[in-house]
This record gives C-alpha cells, structure tokens and sequence, in this order.
C-alpha cells in the first residue's frame, strides 16, 4: 500500500503565477482534504473532495480551487499566488462511509515557495 | 466553532523523563480529539484518537492521552522520553457533525536531550 502520495515535493513560482499541486489517495480511501501549513503554524483545513464534487470549505479565497477525478486523485490549484501563500500543503484522505472518527492518512506534502 | 489550544510551543526534556504536552479544546457539541506527530520535512502521522469510547487512549510508540471533560483537556504523555520522540506535536479536533475535516492547534516542539 503505497500510502497518500503528493507530487511535487517542492515547487518554487513567482507573484502572480498559477500552481497545479497533485495527490493520490491511499487504496480504498474516496475523500480528500487539503490544508495549508505556514511556517511554525498548525495545518488550516482549504477544502475536502468527496464524489467529485467540494462539499466543504475553510476560509480561503477562491484563488484556492479544486479538482476530484472518478480515481479520487485530486489537484488544488492556486492563481495569482501571493508570498503568503509560502506554505506546506498537505493532503490528507479518508473513507466516506468510517464518518467523523475515520482516520486522515496525510501525504509527505508539497513545499511552495513563492518569490 | 471548534479549537484547540497547546499550551507551550516548545517543551524541552531530558532522555528517560516524562513527556507531558497539553492540549485544551473548545467545542459545542461532544468533540472527537487527536494527536498528530510530524517529523522534519515529512506529513502527520495519527498517534492516537478518542472518539467517545474509553477516556485514556493509548496510542502508538508509548504515547497516551486522557480526555477529561470537565477540564477540556486533551493532554498527551509518554512515561519516558526516547530521542526519537523529538518531533512536533499536533493537537486536533473534529466533531460528530462533521465530515472529518481537523481544525489543529499551532503544534508543540518536543525537544529530547541526552
């Protein structure tokens, strides 16, 4: 079982450009959630992905955006970044169906440094 | 709205001491608790979690919490600190109503000296 799994590890842009981050869930696994871990912070949840579809959100700006796939991968995705968005993002994935106790499974991240 | 609270950003302790880090929550309905544990450049790894069956969790590598209601406390202990321990330490909540989505504390630096 290969785990959640995040590409790219790290990711270096420049104010105002886009950025496409990927994860896989672990097997068996059909939600995801992203968060956001600026530095010496705690993670803060962006949004969770469950049948394709954005069923919650945290208080992000829509610069912030998602995708699910039918093989529950998912893409977030960042426009005009900012410097504050400098930032570990994490993706995490659960089951649907174990509810609020299920266990999050989260990926190694993905470092984002904007200049 | 939901949140916790680590009291301590950092805590230093020698090898073989006890490990106490704390973690009080704010929640208005019956909250589902866990500690994360994330090691440099790498993601969180579950430790432990209490959800509403026994109060005194244990988790893995020695770790244990106990959830006290009247006290809102949620704290983690190890009985004797490993050097492998140093780490920081994630307090998380969520609730029943919830879809799983973790709303975490700021994190505690588990410093371990010889």
């Amino acid at each position: 079982d290969a785990g959640v799994t995040q590409s790219p590890t790290h990711l270096i842009k420049t104010r105002g450009q886009q950025v496409t981050l990927r994860c896989s869930p672990k097997s068996g696994h059909d939600t995801v959630s992203w968060y956001q871990q600026a530095l010496g912070q705690g993670p803060q949840f962006i949004f969770q992905y469950y049948e394709e579809e954005e069923r919650q959100r945290g208080n992000f700006p829509d610069r912030f955006s998602g995708h699910q796939f039918p093989n529950y991968s998912s893409e977030l995705n960042v426009n005009a970044l900012l410097l504050g968005d400098s930032a570990l993002y994490l993706c995490a994935s659960s089951w649907q169906l174990a509810g609020a106790t299920d266990t999050q499974y989260f990926g190694p991240g993905t470092r984002l440094t904007v200049l | 709205a939901q949140s916790v609270t680590q009291l301590g950003s950092h805590v230093s302790v020698s090898e073989g001491a006890l490990v106490l880090l704390r973690c009080n929550y704010s929640s208005s309905v019956p909250p589902y608790l866990f500690w994360y544990v994330q090691y440099p450049n790498q993601g969180l790894q579950l430790l432990l979690k209490y959800t509403s069956a026994a109060t005194l969790v244990k988790g893995i590598n020695g770790f244990e919490a106990e959830f006290k209601k009247s006290e809102t406390s949620f704290h983690l202990t190890k009985p004797s600190a490993h050097m492998s321990d140093a780490a920081e330490y994630f307090c998380a909540v969520t609730q029943l109503s919830g879809y799983s989505t973790l709303t975490f504390g700021k994190g505690t630096m588990l410093l371990v000296s010889p």
